[in-house]
């Protein structure tokens, strides 16, 4: 199938560091990409990974390893304002998105 | 910045209505598209278009039809509304050659009664 698995919920503390994992199905992988969310609002594009690695962009962190079909979003220094759903979508072989359900991530202070 | 604008933000209609889901996009993009969002399960594909005339089926194109006469304006089409379409519709656009980099407008949540 074309499944992106993503846990439901997460809770995490102000100031603290979480890692939202992500896996999807190998086949047909043309990128990994994350967005986040608010509630009530658009979805925002976060990070693009293509490559085996990590992508740091500022408090937000994306990592991948394709041979694994694995891919985490880092977020460090959490702020309230980060309490949001992070979507993860890897496109697939004829360059359209498939989206995981998102996790909702709660930050309490 | 790019601006996508959807016409409502909350739409109750009647099962059997037609009913119009509009979405305008300012930045020139060629590439635009309607997803639905609903509780637990990812944003799925209804309809895409790649230029102006053009359109493509998505994942779950049964019960929708669109619309794309020009660059800037994406239609939705429902074409008789049912209760199992109520749902959350978002409309996005993309540059070409960058269809991941999807600019969302803030949704339409559409209630079918």
């Amino acid at each position: 199938g074309q499944n992106i698995d993503q846990p439901t919920e997460m809770t995490a503390t102000e100031g603290a560091i979480v890692q939202i994992n992500c896996t999807y199905q190998t086949s047909g992988f043309n990128g990994l990409f994350w967005y986040q969310q608010h509630a009530g609002e658009a979805p925002t594009f976060l990070s693009y990974n293509v490559l085996d690695g990590l992508e740091e962009k500022g408090r937000f962190s994306s990592f991948l390893s394709r041979s694994k079909g694995y891919s985490y979003l880092l977020l460090k220094e959490l702020q309230m304002k980060d309490s949001a759903s992070y979507l993860c979508a890897r496109m697939d072989s004829n360059y359209q998105l498939i989206w995981g359900a998102g996790t909702k991530l709660i930050i309490k202070p | 910045d790019v601006k996508v604008t959807q016409s409502s933000r909350y739409l109750v209609k009647r099962t059997g209505e037609k009913v119009f889901l509009e979405c305008v996009q300012d930045m020139d993009h060629e590439n635009m598209f309607w997803y639905r969002q609903d509780p637990g399960l990812g944003l799925r594909l209804i309809y895409f278009s790649y230029d102006v005339k053009m359109k493509e089926k998505g994942d779950i194109p049964e019960g929708y039809s669109v619309s794309r006469e020009k660059k800037e304006r994406f239609s939705l089409i429902l074409e008789s509304a049912s209760t199992n379409q109520t749902s959350m519709y978002l409309c996005a656009s993309s540059p070409t050659g960058h269809v991941e980099k999807l600019f969302f407008g803030s949704g339409t949540q559409l209630s079918v009664l």
